[in-house]
């Protein structure tokens, strides 16, 4: 069935530096895909999305990439601080039978940022 | 978490019996969603209607029921039936139902423990 895979599970970087978390798809269908961000006991929080009419796609210091022909997108933080330590989704909508749509989510990615 | 509300925060039940979640949205959205969220995992679909009085499965509906008699409001019955009913519940909404490039908002979350 249909999937998304993300890596890697768990991240730890030095404040300042950049992250990076990948996902791969598997629906070549889908056409949206947001990145959430989740805090300890919290819902997820929307924090970027990119639809496949784009490549890139860029707020503040937060970008995501997609490749569409490769099935891969990516997260991009830079200039990384404490507060962005959280647990970090992709996902990526498919169509379901009755013709409206769903997500998939990844695994998703424990980021630490060490101060 | 916007206009979307989910009660109570945490819920505890004993083995064999039946509890209600509560998701209400003010956001006028269209279609709701109800997750479930395992320790290290992502999110998994349970039920999802894209409009009042209709509903459809997700991909781990079993020993789970779902009603949607107001556009605001989407309850989650976790039935006995429901072998390893602990874990997070998020509730979503989007606001067009046949979109298929439409964020969905996330409610902050019920914590089920069954003892």
């Amino acid at each position: 069935g249909e999937n998304v895979e993300q890596h890697p599970s768990t991240l730890s970087v030095q404040e300042g530096d950049s992250a990076v978390i990948k996902c791969t798809y598997s629906d070549s269908a889908s056409n949206y895909f947001p990145w959430y961000k989740q805090e300890l006991g919290k819902g997820p929080q929307l924090i970027i999305d990119i639809r496949s009419n784009v490549g890139e796609k860029k707020d503040q210091r937060i970008a995501v990439t997609l490749n569409k022909t490769a099935k891969h997108f990516s997260l991009h933080i830079t200039e990384t601080q404490p507060e962005d330590s959280a647990v970090y989704f992709c996902a990526a909508s498919i169509g379901t039978m009755d013709s409206s749509y769903k997500l998939i989510f990844g695994s998703g990615t424990r980021l630490l940022v060490r101060p | 978490d916007g206009g979307i509300t989910q009660s109570p925060k945490y819920l505890f039940r004993k083995e064999g019996q039946n509890v209600t979640l509560s998701c209400e949205q003010n956001l006028n959205h269209d279609a709701m969603y109800w997750y479930r969220q395992d320790p290290g995992q992502g999110l998994r679909l349970i039920y999802y209607s894209q409009i009042v009085n209709d509903f459809q499965k997700g991909d781990i509906a079993e020993g789970y029921s779902v009603s949607r008699e107001k556009k605001e409001s989407f309850p989650l019955t976790v039935t006995s039936a429901q072998k390893n009913p602990t874990a997070f519940y998020l509730c979503a909404s989007m606001p067009n139902r046949q979109g298929d490039t439409d964020t969905q908002y996330f409610g902050p979350g019920t914590r089920l423990t069954v003892l």
